[in-house]
């Protein structure tokens, strides 16, 4: 098993929609929790950490569940920019850092 | 300011070449260091990490090995390649959870 899931999508959603990607990660005693979003063929950029009391940047929330171990990313009022491969990051220790396997959102007019 | 620097950017090597990639930081001291590679669209796979010179965490047993002889240096190698080595290998660096990217290194094996 994958210290973390992420669900690979792609998810074509129209402009306007609300979306929403999981991450489980199997390490209880992972740490620190991050989304970036990464564009093509370009470095992954961060998005934003993820905190058990939910954090919220304009039309982004992250949500962490460390009862059930995943991490959650809701995307309010896609835009067309929005569009990019999603990466949930887990430090699994202090030291190593798991990156899931990306979920693609592809947003259309 | 901080820099991470990754050669070569591009790479095509026979089937049983050597390989040899390396990366190195600058303006910072005793850095986490990363090797990951990516399939095209796809997440960063996790292959080596170091916490130091001399020591390497080794995620995925393969054809690949890893060196830090320096604070600042990470070297990613191989002494015969395989066909499935062929990937955009990405060098990061991590400090107080911050991530620095390279600029990565496309490998065709052939």
């Amino acid at each position: 098993r994958k210290e973390v899931e992420q669900d690979p999508g792609p998810f074509n959603v129209p402009e306007g929609a609300t979306v929403a990607f999981n991450c489980t990660y199997s390490n209880s005693a992972s740490q620190s929790f991050f989304w970036y979003r990464q564009d093509c063929r370009k470095e992954p950029k961060l998005l934003m950490s993820v905190y058990s009391s939910g954090n919220e940047d304009g039309r982004f929330t992250a949500q962490l569940n460390r009862a059930s171990q995943y991490i959650s990313l809701l995307i309010r009022d896609s835009k067309l920019s929005d569009s990019a491969t999603y990466l949930c990051v887990v430090y699994s220790s202090a030291s190593k850092i798991i990156f899931g396997s990306g979920t693609r959102l592809s947003i259309r007019p | 300011s901080q820099t991470i620097h990754q050669w070569p950017a591009t790479l095509v090597q026979p089937v049983g070449s050597p390989l040899s990639l390396e990366c190195t930081v600058e303006g910072t001291s005793n850095p986490n260091l990363y090797w990951y590679r990516q399939a095209a669209g796809r997440g960063l796979q996790l292959l080596f990490y170091s916490v130091g010179i001399g020591q390497i965490s080794s995620e995925v047993p393969q054809n690949l090995s890893a060196s830090r002889p320096q604070d600042r240096q990470f070297i990613l190698s191989s002494k015969k390649l395989l066909l499935s080595d062929s990937g955009f290998y990405l060098c990061v660096w991590s400090r107080d959870n911050v991530l620095f990217f390279g600029s990565g290194t496309q490998l065709s094996v052939l």
